[in-house]
């Protein structure tokens, strides 16, 4: 049974451009949770999918968007990237009601 | 607004010795506490979950407590080892399955 898995591991990209990341939940889980973690600190919540449909969402400004696909899988889209998004991004799945998150291996994003 | 913070931010301890990691937060109204493992430039690994309503879990050589009133949770390491170096990070949530995390411990165990 494969993890949660994301793609790609490491991704360089220069100010303005727009990146998208993907991430593909565990097998059985139909809940995404994506969190931005900058260098030296914890994971911040930025938005969570369901059916489809954005949950809810952190602090984060709308260049952050995403998406959930019919098979659960989901996209983070991030437009006119700033030196400040260079962080690790996580995606995150679960099953509703069932506590434990499990994590992605997460992408690496480098912002120049 | 719920904050989580984790002392100390850096533990160097030789090997076989006993620790104990520290975690605080602000809002006692939580669902769950978890402590995780991130080894560096890593995802995540979920180590242990405590629910409101328990006082503490274990697995293995850790041993994790709650004291929801005070806004506490510790974690304690027996018998340390090399391969227990990584960063340990506290997270709770608040019954909207967002995880609100702590900046982590970055522990360092010595041969």
């Amino acid at each position: 049974d494969a993890g949660v898995t994301q793609s790609p591991t490491h991704l360089i990209k220069t100010r303005g451009q727009q990146v998208t990341l993907r991430c593909s939940p565990k097998s059985g889980h139909d809940t995404v949770s994506w969190y931005q973690q900058a260098l030296g600190q914890g994971p911040q919540f930025i938005f969570q999918y369901y059916e489809e449909e954005e949950r809810q969402r952190g602090n984060f400004p709308d260049r952050f968007s995403g998406h959930q696909f019919p098979n659960y899988s989901s996209e983070l889209n991030v437009n006119a990237l700033l030196l400040g998004d260079s962080a690790l991004y996580l995606c995150a799945s679960s099953r509703p009601a069932q506590e434990t998150q499990y994590f992605g291996p997460g992408t690496r994003l480098l912002v120049l | 607004k719920q904050e989580v913070t984790q002392i100390p931010a850096a533990l160097s301890v030789p090997e076989g010795e006993n620790l104990v990691l520290n975690c605080s937060f602000t809002d006692s109204a939580i669902y769950n506490l978890q402590w995780f493992r991130q080894d560096p430039g890593k995802g995540l690994t979920s180590l242990l979950l405590i629910q409101s309503s328990q006082r503490e879990q274990t697995s293995g050589r850790l041993n994790a407590s709650l004291d929801k009133s005070s806004g506490r949770s510790t974690l304690y390491i027996a018998a340390s080892q090399p391969g227990d170096s990584a960063t340990y990070l506290c997270a709770v949530e608040g019954g909207s399955e967002k995880l609100v995390f702590g900046k982590g411990t970055k522990l360092t165990v010595n041969p």
